[in-house]
């Protein structure tokens, strides 16, 4: 597709289960990141690749939440043991080369409910 | 540590007035980069206009300009002749430096644009 791709769009489970979140960026794009946004605040970074490396993982809460990219496209991010803290919307975005040259280009989002 | 302060939780404005979004912004590198993005309520983020710093003039597309006041440190949105459809959730960030895509977001403004 033209743009980045999130599935699935709505998760729901249950307190102390394992979820992951898929993100397929815009082809050619180098820079993918994740984003965190719980209601009625701005999106909080997580992680960011740039390729198949996490070029800069400071915003991942615990160590629950881990995060691939292993070819360098797809990315999967990993929420083991949710808690309900958990529950929001995940976004993804990406970028052409990740180097200040432009703008974030957004999916819109996988909304995380954990019961 | 860099840092975007949105004062404004909610505005509303009359069709085809113009508005002004508020963003103040906080960091020590001399390069960087701002952002203003929209979220209607599907979720995505649709990016609207961008300014360097090192841009002598105050960015523009289309109905939105950025005022930027490089000395305040404020980078507010203006949008002139406001429609029913702009109502949404806007969102400053910040790039800090020059080779990153990585994007700190403030906690938005919502706005509300009545007939």
């Amino acid at each position: 597709g033209a743009g980045v791709s999130q599935t699935p769009s709505n998760k729901v489970t249950e307190k102390g289960k394992y979820v992951e979140l898929r993100c397929d960026p815009i082809s050619g794009h180098t820079a993918l990141y994740w984003y965190r946004q719980s209601l009625g605040q701005g999106p909080e970074f997580l992680i960011y690749f740039q390729g198949t490396g996490a070029a800069d993982d400071s915003g991942l809460p615990n160590d629950r939440f881990f995060a691939v990219r292993p070819e360098g496209s797809v990315s999967t991010l990993k929420i083991q043991r949710t808690e309900r803290g958990d529950s929001a919307v995940y976004l993804c975005a990406s970028s052409p080369t990740g180097k200040g040259t432009g703008e974030l280009f957004f999916g819109e989002g996988s909304r995380l409910t954990v019961l | 540590a860099q840092k975007i302060t949105q004062t404004q939780p909610g505005m509303f404005v009359q069709e085809k007035e113009a508005v002004t979004l508020d963003c103040t912004y906080d960091t020590s590198d001399q390069s960087y980069g701002l952002f203003w993005y929209k979220q209607p309520s599907s979720g995505e983020m649709i990016f609207l206009i961008y300014q360097g710093s090192y841009d002598e003039q105050n960015a523009t597309e289309g109905r939105y300009s950025l005022n930027f006041q490089k000395a305040r440190k404020s980078a507010n949105l203006v949008i002139s002749a406001s429609q029913l459809g702009d109502s949404a959730m806007y969102f400053c960030a910040m790039r800090e430096g020059w080779n990153t895509d990585k994007l700190i977001f403030g906690t938005g403004t919502r706005l509300q644009v009545f007939p």
